[in-house]
């Protein structure tokens, strides 16, 4: 029962760095989000799919870029890191239809950036 | 505009006292969709409750129940005879019906002491 994976789980990146946080989840799930939260706050949505080949802003988009060229995968890719992306990220996952369907997280991907 | 409030920042209780967790969504949906999710100090969001808009009806799963009342636009969360082991986030969700988004209050930080 993998569900929705992400990784790296912690990772510190020095300022100016990129990275990709990698998700994936396994139930055919044509929605994946990624959400921030940062420290004693709640979730803030970044980039959105409904699908492979579409992707969508949320409320924090910018120093961020998505992809999703297959239903599995979604990663988060963040250029030129800077301190205010500390953060922790989620990955998450639904599947649209009229019983509203919950929405699945992964655990969790802590990053700093120094 | 879609939005969820939890005014709530933090509330610190006694074992075995009740507690109530409020939750107040701003939504011009007809169709729409609340949830509660637990975030533990381990980090994972765990699912409690979907409620969809057309069902008022109170829940009530063990120690936990569900008061949920259009007319207010309130889905308030209470658990019976707090325990330790409920120590956590608790974040409400709205997601809406067209876009299948989530959106989440700020959370409210339960303390239960021994």
């Amino acid at each position: 029962n993998a569900g929705v994976t992400q990784t790296p789980k912690f990772r510190i990146l020095k300022i100016g760095q990129s990275m990709t946080l990698q998700c994936t989840q396994d139930m055919n799930h044509n929605y994946m989000y990624w959400y921030r939260q940062d420290p004693g706050m709640g979730l803030k949505l970044i980039y959105y799919s409904v699908g492979a080949g579409i992707t969508d802003k949320g409320e924090v988009p910018n120093g961020y870029n998505v992809s999703r060229s297959t239903t599995e995968d979604f990663p988060l890719r963040l250029e030129l890191a800077a301190p205010s992306q500390t953060s922790v990220y989620f990955c998450a996952s639904s599947l649209q239809g009229d019983s509203g369907n919950t929405i699945y997280f992964g655990e969790g991907s802590w990053l700093t950036v120094v | 505009a879609q939005k969820v409030t939890q005014a709530q920042t933090e509330i610190s209780v006694v074992e075995k006292e009740d507690v109530t967790l409020d939750c107040v969504y701003e939504t011009r949906d007809t169709t729409y969709y609340l949830f509660w999710y637990k975030q533990p100090p381990s980090g994972e969001l765990v699912f409690l409750i979907r409620r969809n808009s057309f069902d008022e009806q109170n829940e009530i799963s063990g120690r936990y129940s569900w008061n949920f009342q259009k007319s207010t636009s309130s889905f308030n969360f209470t658990i019976t005879a707090s325990q330790v082991v409920d120590s956590a986030v608790y974040f409400c969700a709205l997601r809406d019906y067209n876009f299948n988004k989530f959106y989440f209050g700020s959370g409210t930080k339960l303390n239960v002491k021994p």
